[in-house]
């Protein structure tokens, strides 16, 4: 069984751009959550949808934004970017929301 | 004060040792995580653990809900063990559904 791919693994932008990153989960999984790691701040935690509905949400601004689709393949956007928003952007997906995770590779991002 | 710490943050350890790392939270949850991330990004998950204890090969990890603590040990270390340790609470209550710590760097020498 395929993993948790994620595109594209990495990835340049410039400040005030924006940016979608995509993951793609396990075949027959349906939840997907999304974090953001740096250097500074460690692992935060994103938000978390399950069936295109948003379970969760981290404590990040409206800059970031994500949805699902139907067949379970999440995207995330990132607004007017800024120079902290360079991270290792990682999805995880699982079969529902309180079951093991499963991460994908994840997309890193530089902004400049 | 982090709501979930670890510690020790840095350990070096030699090959056959039995290494124990800890995690302490302040939050009330549903669920803790051990997660592995080898250099590079990559991270695998290694546990979730709501109560007692679960085995993984040489490698244990143990919860106690009342302390709010919880261990992950490793038995016979050897180098390919050398990651970044974290653990992740998933909050039972708040907006915050997973909070991690900052994360355990282990190497282990031959």
């Amino acid at each position: 069984k395929a993993g948790v791919t994620q595109t594209p693994r990495y990835l340049i932008k410039t400040r005030g751009q924006q940016v979608t990153l995509s993951c793609s989960p396990i075949s027959g999984h349906r939840s997907v959550s999304w974090y953001q790691q740096t250097p500074g701040q460690g692992l935060q935690f994103l938000f978390e949808y399950f069936s295109e509905t948003q379970r969760n949400k981290g404590n990040f601004p409206g800059r970031f934004s994500g949805r699902q689709f139907s067949n379970s393949r999440s995207e995330m956007n990132v607004s007017t970017l800024e120079l902290g928003d360079s991270a290792l952007y990682l999805c995880a997906s699982s079969l529902h929301t309180t079951y093991e995770q499963y991460f994908g590779p994840g997309t890193r991002l530089t902004v400049t | 004060k982090n709501e979930v710490e670890q510690s020790p943050q840095n350990l070096t350890a030699q090959e056959g040792e039995f290494i124990t790392i800890n995690c302490s939270y302040s939050v009330g949850i549903s669920a803790l995580h051990w997660l592995q991330q080898h250099p590079g990004g990559g991270i695998v998950s290694l546990f979730m653990l709501s109560s007692g204890k679960k085995k993984h090969g040489r490698l244990i990890a143990t919860i106690n809900i009342q302390e709010k603590h919880s261990s992950l040990h490793i038995t016979a270390s050897h180098p390919r063990d050398s990651a970044v340790y974290i653990c992740a609470v998933e909050s039972g209550t708040g907006t915050y559904k997973y909070i991690f710590g900052t994360g355990t760097r282990l190497k282990v020498l031959a």
